[in-house]
């Protein structure tokens, strides 16, 4: 199975701040790779797919690079809904597999 | 806009069967889309349980699958989901999600809310 790493685990950053998490698999996985968020209580939402497609109707702050083994997914200016836990997740081959998760908390 | 619904009972019993329903409103299932189901334990990540078409063509992960049953119901527009002999390590939130078809496997572009399902006697 391609293993998925993320990093941070935890993010703490303020309002307005430029963010990056970092994707890692454990082989190549091409550009098949989404980014979702996730937080208490409400339907995850798909960001990200093919590693730097936007889903439509997400802000543009968000946005997704990387390709082969290395991605990240950027915030441009953090806003207040965006504190939430971001999910990376590899669909190059089944099983499917997610990132541990990174937490992006207020400073 | 397409919505999802997770429904079933909240408490299960080991060695029982756990049993959930996905009711797929504002879109019909018999369209071009793979349905599936993922999980989340408590303070751990997201586990992907598999993905069903109404064809019957089926993934799933190899770490659940001798005990899941998954399956499409068309006159109802839902997406069932069966887990055998379940222990507590079964305890999580049960996602239902509609997965788009890609060349390889695939992501996951709509999400249900959710349901907690804990497996205690």
């Amino acid at each position: 199975d391609i293993q998925m790493t993320q990093s941070p685990s935890t993010l703490s950053a303020s309002v307005g701040d430029r963010v990056t998490i970092t994707c890692r698999a454990s082989q190549s996985i091409s550009s098949w790779l989404a980014w979702y968020q996730l937080k208490p209580g409400k339907a995850p939402k798909l960001l990200i797919y093919k590693a730097s497609s936007l889903r439509s109707g997400v802000p543009s702050r968000f946005s997704g690079s990387g390709s082969g083994t290395e991605f990240t997914l950027s915030i441009s200016s953090l806003q207040p809904d965006d504190f939430a836990i971001y999910y990376c997740q590899q669909y190059n081959t089944y099983p499917v597999q997610f990132g541990q998760g990174t937490r992006v908390q207020i400073k | 806009q397409v919505q999802l619904q997770e429904s079933g009972p909240g408490l299960v019993k080991p060695s029982e069967t756990l049993s959930l329903t996905c009711t797929v409103s504002g879109y019909s299932i018999t369209n071009e889309y793979f349905w599936g189901w993922i999980r989340q334990p408590p303070g751990n990540g997201l586990e992907w349980i598999g993905s069903t078409h109404q064809s019957g063509n089926t993934f799933h992960n190899p770490s659940l699958k001798s005990r899941v049953t998954m399956s499409v119901d068309t006159s109802r527009n839902q997406v069932t989901l069966k887990v055998t002999s379940v222990t507590a390590a079964d305890t999580a939130v049960y996602y239902c999600v509609r997965v788009p078809i890609t060349p390889s496997a695939s992501h996951f572009d709509n999400w249900g809310q959710g349901t907690l399902v804990t497996v205690s006697s």
